[in-house]
């Protein structure tokens, strides 16, 4: 376990309203990953980070941005939320591996 | 693009049945390889990965993996499954450090 947490665990939202998902580690680990996870699809990539303020898109960012002030944190908005954004958000950071937070469940309606 | 294919959505075992899920990815360069289990309601933990060297990997609890590169497989087997492995099997690759492509997810049902 390397000490992800995300913040909310749950969520349910209106479609049109931003949204901010927050991740926290304690490892220092200098890379950071936001996925999303979807029936028949496994994991995706959105976004990651390889450092402060260093940020990349992944497979599916469209409707998403990330930011990263802090190493230990790495956060995820929704600017205008719409209901195919209803998903499990995971964070991720990698060591020697990729170490995966909880998750947080988003429903948009 | 690259890609990582599961062929199996779910498959339900009496328990100490063998268990082989298959893993195949679509590039022909060095990768890396995983295997992940996500018990219910929890997040993703890794059971294997292979990375170089001998192709045939142990995970945890009993798993184990054979990375074929002519075949780009990289199959998860466990000769003898418990109900307690009841879960989803996410086999993911990287192509380079930064993306890290999943598959689909199997189930594992293994009935009691």
């Amino acid at each position: 376990d390397a000490g992800i947490t995300q913040s909310p665990r749950h969520k349910v939202t209106e479609t049109g309203t931003p949204v901010t998902l927050r991740c926290h580690q304690t490892e220092n680990h200098r890379y950071m990953y936001w996925y999303r996870q979807d029936p028949g699809h496994g994991l995706r990539l959105i976004h990651y980070s390889y450092g402060v303020k260093d940020t990349d898109k992944g497979e599916v960012s469209d409707g998403y941005s990330v930011s990263r002030s802090k190493t230990e944190d790495f956060l995820l908005t929704l600017e205008s939320a719409t209901s195919s954004q209803t998903s499990v958000y995971f964070c991720a950071t990698e060591g020697d591996e990729q170490y995966f937070g909880p998750g947080t469940r988003l429903t948009v309606t | 693009a690259q890609s990582v294919s599961q062929h199996n959505h779910h498959v339900i075992l009496s328990e100490a049945a063998s268990l082989e899920l298959g893993c195949n990815y679509s590039y022909g360069g060095t990768v890396n390889l995983f295997w992940y289990v996500q018990y219910p309601g929890q997040h993703l933990q890794l059971l294997l990965k292979y990375f170089s060297g001998d192709p045939l990997v142990k995970g945890i609890k009993g798993f184990e993996a054979e990375f074929i590169k002519s075949k780009f497989s990289f199959n998860l087997r466990k000769p003898s499954v418990q109900w307690s492995d009841t879960a989803e099997y996410f086999c993911a690759v990287t192509y380079n450090n930064n993306d890290m492509r999943f598959g689909a997810g199997t189930r594992l049902t293994v009935k009691p």
